[in-house]
């Protein structure tokens, strides 16, 4: 089944604790992304890959750090988690094509950062 | 900078009510607009993809339209029924920097 795949789906941890939120996708998209989602902000991205070793900010990139060794996968980094990044996140991926592709999204992530 | 803007944020509506969510953004050089659905806590799930040199899209009891040149997406749905009840979200694909913008959503509940 063509999915993208994040763990783990819910994670409370303490003021600066580093951590990894993984993503993987297996439909050999090229274009993957990350977002947060809070109440009354709606889906903000916060970095994105056109490909592999090529990454880029998005619009609330601070704090955050992401990475892309491979293809399939897009790991979300926290090095020092601060109370404020307390949200629900969410990757998601897409074919470069973005004219005639649209995004497919994982289950999310629900951070809690104490 | 491109916006996306969805009205109204909740609505309320019977059961096999004809209903038509709208989405409005400022900035027409995008590669499409795509229209999601999202359950409380959950992820998203995408219903229609309307490429910019598309008008419109139909899938089953779901209707998206879009006019690029007045910036509006409306999203139409026939007969809605008590689990359309969801957030409905739309997401524009900005050719500018490949970013994805979305709307803040709009709340839908179809009541029996």
């Amino acid at each position: 089944e063509a999915q993208v795949t994040q763990n783990p789906r819910y994670l409370i941890t303490v003021t600066g604790k580093k951590l990894t939120v993984t993503c993987s996708q297996n439909m050999n998209h090229e274009y993957m992304s990350w977002y947060r989602q809070d109440p009354g902000l709606g889906l903000r991205q916060i970095y994105y890959s056109m490909n592999v070793e090529v990454t880029d900010k998005g619009d609330v990139p601070e704090g955050y750090k992401v990475s892309r060794k491979e293809k399939r996968n897009f790991p979300l980094i926290l090095e020092s988690p601060s109370p404020n990044q307390t949200s629900l996140y969410f990757c998601a991926s897409s074919r470069s094509d973005r004219a005639n592709y649209g995004y497919t999204f994982g289950s999310g992530t629900r951070l809690t950062v104490v | 900078k491109q916006e996306v803007t969805q009205i109204p944020a909740a609505l309320s509506v019977p059961e096999g009510e004809n209903l038509v969510l709208n989405c409005s953004f400022t900035d027409s050089a995008i590669y499409n607009l795509q229209w999601f659905r999202q359950d409380p806590g959950k992820g998203l799930t995408s219903l229609l993809l309307i490429q910019s040199s598309q008008r419109e899209q139909t899938s089953g009891r779901l209707n998206a339209s879009l006019d690029k040149s007045s910036g509006r997406s409306t999203l139409y749905i026939a007969a809605s029924q008590p689990g359309d009840s969801a957030t409905y979200l739309c997401a524009v694909a900005h050719t500018g920097g490949f970013k994805t913008i979305f709307g803040a959503g709009t709340r839908l509940f179809v009541k029996a």
